[in-house]
């Protein structure tokens, strides 16, 4: 059974257009996140929820908004797409406040 | 500011050990953790510290100096499948995950 699922794992698509990824976690843990891995290999935290409660939003456009639905998922939604949007997006849980966190496969985004 | 350092890339032999190095200077220590990430898939846990000293799990180990704001890696006995980007990330006061950029370990036949 997967423990994180991202869907997609591919997204390709045009400058100004609005997406959506999803991410979905079966381990019943209380936080879950998403980052961005651009071409240099930082992974940037952009989200945090914790039981449907945004606990960090670092400074990343507000084209850029998390919905939780539930506990079990943590969608990512993007507006007005640019070309700098272009990396791998992670999404991540973790049961507690200091554990080890579980990645999704990443979704690759490509704007053109 | 918060900062986590380690090489950008270093090389190694098959069979052979190669260790790490992580600094590290955050607003609070909650702990630190080295994760794995293959090329082109998903990071992955290998090791947490959070008092000073040496963690051994089979063929990784890994040491933490809080004074010294340090860690490091070693692999031990080398193989083909540990080439991948070794990430070296602090959970601050806030419990917030600081990563470094990753060291990229090729290792050679």
């Amino acid at each position: 059974d997967t423990a994180v699922s991202q869907t997609p794992k591919y997204l390709v698509t045009q400058m100004g257009n609005d997406k959506s990824i999803k991410c979905e976690q079966n381990l019943g843990h209380d936080t879950m996140y998403w980052y961005k891995q651009d071409s240099k290999k930082f992974l940037k935290i952009m989200f945090s929820y914790n039981n449907k409660e945004l606990i960090i939003n670092e400074t990343v456009p507000n084209r850029f908004s998390p919905k939780s639905p539930d506990k079990a998922h943590l969608n990512l939604h993007i507006n007005s797409l640019e070309l700098g949007d272009s990396a791998v997006y992670f999404c991540a849980s973790m049961p507690g406040e200091v554990e080890t966190q579980y990645f999704g496969p990443g979704t690759r985004l490509l704007v053109l | 500011g918060q900062n986590i350092d380690q090489p950008t890339e270093m090389t190694a032999t098959e069979g052979a050990i190669v260790q790490i190095n992580c600094t590290y200077q955050t607003s609070g220590f909650n702990g630190l953790f080295w994760y794995q990430q293959h090329a082109g898939e998903a990071p992955t846990f290998l090791s947490y510290n959070v008092l000073d000293g040496l963690e051994e799990k089979g063929r990784f180990s890994s040491f933490l100096s809080r004074s010294k704001g340090y860690s490091y890696l070693l692999l031990k006995e080398l193989q083909m499948k540990d080439s991948a980007s070794y990430l070296c990330a602090v959970s601050d006061s806030n419990y917030q995950l600081i990563w470094g950029a990753g060291t990229k370990l090729i290792i050679k036949p």
